[in-house]
């Protein structure tokens, strides 16, 4: 079975200074998409960044970034210069590329708080 | 920006009674998704729906459940007898390109 780990479930940073978040996902397949989206406590999920298995570049969207190491079947989440409205929670999430459904496997999450 | 609307944002129920949750997804998207979150835990799948049936459905999604899109645009989950286990955030959401939109989502209490 396909499952994405969160081993992290609480983290905390200074305003300003940078976090990396930790994410480990199991499959058989080459083809898959890998994401990491953010619920903050208005419960709305938003999507922060997205990686294709096949691209060896690391995603990045401004202050966020990732490092994927496939082989490690690793993809953490970095992010610089943190801002108070990152506090929230993060979600690593997996999609199989040879899915007809195209579902998305959730890790547990993990709770930022970005301190002043 | 195209988004995903829910509603209602809020429901609450008495335990035994049906409930239907509704959505609007992205319009030029073709699948569509319900998850739900239980408080403090993760994000689950419920059931995919694409060209106008269930794709695949997990095992929460028991006969209790059913998901329909009734005119092309609103896709909706009705639980047709709510169980006390029932209370959880339900999330909406829709694909383009193996990329997902979420909903709002509808939190759900079962009384």
């Amino acid at each position: 079975a396909q499952t994405v780990t969160q081993s992290q479930p609480e983290m905390s940073v200074q305003e300003a200074e940078t976090v990396t978040l930790s994410c480990t996902y199991d499959t058989s397949e080459s083809n898959y998409y890998l994401f990491w989206y953010k619920q903050p406590p208005s419960r709305q999920m938003i999507l922060v960044i997205r990686q294709e298995a096949y691209k060896q570049q690391n995603a990045t969207e401004n202050r966020f970034s990732v490092n994927f190491q496939k082989a490690a079947k690793s993809f953490s989440l970095k992010i610089s210069d943190s801002q108070l409205g990152d506090t929230a929670m993060y979600f690593c999430a997996f999609i199989d590329g040879s899915s007809n459904t195209g579902k998305l496997i959730f890790g547990q999450g993990t709770t930022l708080q970005v301190k002043p | 920006e195209p988004e995903v609307t829910q509603t209602p944002s809020h429901q609450v129920t008495q335990m035994g009674q049906e409930v239907i949750l509704r959505c609007v997804p992205i319009s030029n998207h073709l699948y569509f998704y319900w998850y739900r979150q239980i408080l403090g835990q993760k994000v689950e799948f419920l059931v995919s729906f694409y060209n106008n049936e269930i794709s695949e459905k997990s095992e929460i999604f028991d006969d209790q459940f059913s998901v329909e899109r009734p005119d092309g645009s609103n896709f909706t989950l009705k639980i047709r007898s709510t169980k006390l286990e029932d209370s959880a955030m339900y999330f909406c959401a829709s694909d383009g390109r193996n990329e997902q939109f979420f909903g709002p989502g509808t939190r759900l209490t079962v009384l």
